[in-house]
């Protein structure tokens, strides 16, 4: 399977600390994506970090991309129970030209007021 | 204006049956995709369609799955002969063009086969 892997699978915090997630994956990318995603439903669009960078913000989220090892990160800062949800990292793979998507595993964050 | 929409949200059917899931993408995006998440999983791929054609069908799983696109625009999936491995979120997302980087997902539908 080329589906990637993330890290951790829960976490859970209190308001206003930070939480951070990892992503690995196993293809060469042109991009990489973070997902949100409420109750299991339709997936909303976080922030897009291509193969020639290295960080990337966006309000409260920092992404972090090395290539070299095949891996991302997603920092949310001072975090609120509305961030609450599960949190997917999309590799789009170099080569084809579909621009499919290969999907972690997710991280399911639960902000505790 | 309108995002991605999908139906029915919730299918409930008994195993050998057949099944249509259908897709309507944000008007006048080209690219169409479509992603199954059983429980607890990642996304992974179905099919991809770039106006009516589908260039890419290696993420369907058997051949009881197929899907079209006519007009450009709507899109149905449709799983023959349902079995309960069956049963996930069928979601699809549509992207502007050809090599978009962002797609945007529609809210899925729910697939329960008994």
């Amino acid at each position: 399977s080329q589906q990637g892997e993330e890290d951790p699978q829960a976490l859970s915090i209190q308001e206003g600390e930070n939480a951070t997630m990892n992503c690995s994956y196993k293809t060469s990318i042109n991009n990489l994506q973070w997902y949100r995603q409420n109750s299991g439903r339709g997936l909303v669009h976080l922030i897009l970090i291509r193969s020639n960078e290295r960080e990337k913000h966006s309000g409260r989220l920092r992404v972090t991309l090395d290539t070299s090892k095949k891996s991302s990160s997603l920092l949310i800062t001072a975090s609120r129970a509305a961030d609450t949800a599960s949190y997917f990292c999309a590799a789009s793979a170099v080569g084809g030209a579909t621009n499919k998507l290969i999907f972690g595993t997710g991280t399911l964050l639960a902000v505790q007021p | 204006g309108a995002g991605v929409s999908q139906s029915p949200s919730n299918k409930v059917t008994e195993k050998g049956k057949d099944v249509e899931l259908r897709c309507d993408p944000i008007s006048g995006h080209t690219a169409l995709y479509w992603y199954r998440q059983s429980l607890g999983q990642g996304l992974e791929f179905l099919i991809y369609f770039q106006g009516n054609s589908a260039p890419d069908k290696s993420g369907l799983p058997s051949d009881r799955f197929s899907a079209e696109r006519t007009g450009g625009s709507v899109s149905t999936l449709t799983i023959q002969r349902t079995q309960q491995e069956d049963s996930a979120v069928y979601l699809c997302a549509s992207s502007p063009q050809r090599g978009s980087d962002t797609q945007y997902f529609g809210p899925g539908t729910r697939l329960t086969v008994l």
